[in-house]
């Protein structure tokens, strides 16, 4: 089955920097790559999806990369903000199977 | 935010109790999911109805057992569960496992286990 690991498990960023998360996956069958945000307290939010014909994907400050070759996605925040704090999660799936594989999260503080 | 609906939002339940957790959702969609999400662990797929059908049982022990009535409606119902079942318990939907991918979820049922 389809293994998905993240890192980093915590990332500490001051206000305005952009800050980076890793996900690799390992089955090559893998074509759906969505990431969710989930605020202390609160369900998970889909932020942001990118499919395996792209290579790159981006809306605001947020975008995701996709490496099909070295099988990694990243997402990258820019200008963090203090409301950007929460767990994000990566995942993998492969299509019209639903079956979602998450990573295993990072928490993410931006500080004032 | 009343698409994904979960009641109850906490439950403390004994070891030999029985008990249901229930989703509803207001969205159309005919694709519903339960996830289990536990401190330091990912997020776990339990349960997959597509139209109303598992298609999906991801190894969960059988002191979890899920119904699907319609295609708006999840339970699951636990029996002689274990402490390390201790979790929150996360419905979600989504179109169809076909066309749509964006999975909505509900607030989640905070499970302790005594």
């Amino acid at each position: 089955g389809e293994n998905v690991e993240q890192h980093p498990s915590t990332l500490s960023v001051q206000e305005g920097d952009s800050a980076v998360i890793k996900c690799t996956y390992s089955d090559s069958a893998s074509n759906y790559f969505p990431w969710y945000k989930q605020e202390l307290g609160k369900r998970p939010q889909l932020i942001i999806d990118i499919r395996s014909n792209v290579g790159e994907k981006k809306d605001q400050r947020i975008a995701v990369t996709l490496n099909k070759t070295a099988k990694h996605f990243s997402l990258h925040i820019t200008e963090t903000q203090p409301e950007d704090s929460a767990v994000y999660f990566c995942a993998a799936s492969w299509t019209s199977y639903g079956k979602l594989t998450f990573g295993q999260g990072t928490i993410l503080t931006v500080h004032p | 935010e009343t698409g994904v609906t979960q009641t109850p939002r906490h439950l403390v339940m004994g070891m030999t109790n029985k008990k249901s957790l229930k989703c509803e959702q207001h969205l159309g969609h005919n694709a519903m999911y339960w996830y289990k999400q536990s401190a330091k662990k990912p997020l776990e797929l339990m349960f997959v109805y597509n139209f109303k059908e598992q298609t999906e049982n991801n190894s969960v022990p059988s002191r979890f057992s899920p119904e699907c009535p319609n295609s708006s409606h999840l339970f699951l119902h636990l029996h002689t569960l274990q402490p390390e079942d201790s979790a929150l318990y996360l419905c979600a939907s989504s179109q169809d496992l076909a066309s749509s991918y964006e999975q909505y979820f509900g607030p989640g049922t905070r499970l302790t286990v005594t």
